[in-house]
């Protein structure tokens, strides 16, 4: 089965440094997406990893480590436009090759 | 230029009825998606199709159906709506692995 857990919320305050961790357990592993939705609005893409390491895009970046089911989300420079629930996603292999499995989401409150 | 768009936004109706959201996008993506969520914010895949063929089908009631009548286009028309259809429903559509979402559709059932 397929199982991919992230803290429920967070609080961080402006200026500062947050990282959101998510670790995940599938049947098969064809990329990790972090997406990004403010209250009432749509999911917006923020991130892609499928090889191990760092992306950074910014100020946010993201991490993966495979082997650990394991990636995070950092992001720098916390603006109060930052506020929002952040989705770990993960993407099976073939047969599931373009079905996301949703985490619940971190609820980010960033705090003046 | 909207990417990717639905209508209605705002959907308010009584359990029994029958209703149809409907899903545009005008990015040229071959996939698109339906998705449910729920007041919890988990977000449930539904339905996807590529190139108006259906490929991935969740365990989803059959009083749900969706219909692709081309590639910019997939409709979900939902019959004998019940209390627990109340939630946001997002359309999708992608060429590869960045997914894009239309502004959701709030239906409600009383």
């Amino acid at each position: 089965g397929q199982n991919i857990d992230q803290p429920t919320e967070m609080t961080a305050t402006e200026g500062a440094i947050v990282q959101i961790n998510c670790t995940y357990q599938t049947s098969g592993f064809n990329g990790l997406f972090w997406y990004q939705q403010h209250a009432g609005e749509a999911p917006t893409f923020l991130s892609y990893n499928v090889l191990d390491g760092l992306e950074e895009k910014g100020r946010f970046s993201s991490f993966l480590s495979r082997s650990k089911g394991y990636s995070y989300l950092l992001l720098k420079e916390l603006q109060m436009k930052d506020s929002a629930s952040y989705l770990c996603a993960t993407r099976g292999n073939a047969g599931n090759n373009r079905k996301l499995i949703w985490g619940l989401g971190t609820s980010l409150a960033v705090n003046p | 230029d909207t990417a990717v768009s639905q209508t209605p936004k705002y959907l308010v109706t009584q359990m029994g009825n029958d209703k149809s959201i409907k899903c545009e996008q005008n990015l040229g993506h071959d996939t698109m998606y339906w998705y449910k969520q729920d007041s919890k914010k988990f977000l449930k895949i539904m339905f996807s199709y590529n190139n108006k063929e259906l490929i991935i089908n969740e365990t989803v009631p059959n009083r749900f159906s969706p219909k692709s009548p081309d590639k910019a286009h997939l409709n979900l028309h939902i019959n004998s709506l019940e209390l627990g259809d109340s939630a946001v429903y997002f359309c999708a559509s992608s060429t590869g692995y960045e997914q894009y979402f239309g502004p959701g559709t709030r239906l409600t059932v009383t």
